[in-house]
């Protein structure tokens, strides 16, 4: 069975900073995809980033960024600039057609 | 383009009764999962939609079940609701079933209260 954990359940940056969000994970499958998605107080789920485990080349969307070591098992997900929208829950989740999620890591981005 | 949108907001039930909560999938999109979120939780799996079928399904009991209708859109029924069952629940379309790189696009979510 796969699973995720994220181990840093509270996260805090200032604005402008970097911050990295950790999440491991654990599977015998092959071939999947690992996704980040942000939970803002709103609910709505919202795709972050997501890498092949195919592809050794590190996933980027603008300020996102992931560093995906598939020997460790490791996807951390790295915000540059941060601003207060990226004020949220940010979920870890492992992805063949289905979604298996981590314990989220809440961060908070100060001004 | 619509995305995926669910009703009600939000529900509060006795235990013990039954719940239906809906899900209209994105613009083109046929298949729908349905996940459930814990407070403090990250969403847990709960099954799967496609062409009018289940095809997975996560650890749940059998008080939960589902349907797909036609068009696309779900319901998602829990009987004999137990405190542990509030929650909210998420629904989540994706384009098409057992493919690896759909991205799954989500609704707001309901709600639901157990008292």
């Amino acid at each position: 069975a796969q699973t995720v954990t994220q181990s840093q359940p509270e996260m805090s940056v200032q604005e402008a900073e970097t911050v990295t969000l950790s999440c491991t994970y654990d599977t015998s499958e092959s071939n999947y995809y690992l996704f980040w998605y942000k939970q803002p107080p709103s609910r709505q789920m919202i795709l972050v980033i997501r890498q092949e485990a195919y592809k050794q080349q590190n996933a980027t969307e603008n300020r996102f960024s992931v560093n995906f070591q598939k020997a460790a098992k490791s996807f951390s997900l790295k915000i540059s600039d941060s601003q207060l929208g990226d004020t949220a829950m940010y979920f870890c989740a492992f992805g063949t057609d289905k979604l298996i999620f981590g314990t989220g890591t809440r961060l908070q981005v100060f001004p | 383009d619509a995305g995926v949108t669910q009703s009600p907001t939000h529900l509060i039930k006795t235990r013990g009764q039954q719940v239906t909560l809906r899900c209209s999938p994105k613009s083109g999109h046929d298949t729908v999962s349905w996940y459930q979120q814990a407070l403090g939780q990250g969403p847990q799996f709960i099954f799967q939609y496609y062409e009018e079928e289940e095809r997975q399904r996560g650890n749940f009991p059998d008080r939960f079940s589902g349907h797909q209708f036609p068009n696309y859109s779900s319901e998602l029924n829990v009987n004999a609701l137990l405190l542990g069952d509030s929650a909210l629940y998420l629904c989540a379309s994706s384009l098409t079933w057992n493919r690896e790189d759909d991205e799954q696009y989500f609704g707001p979510g309901t709600r639901l209260t157990v008292t």
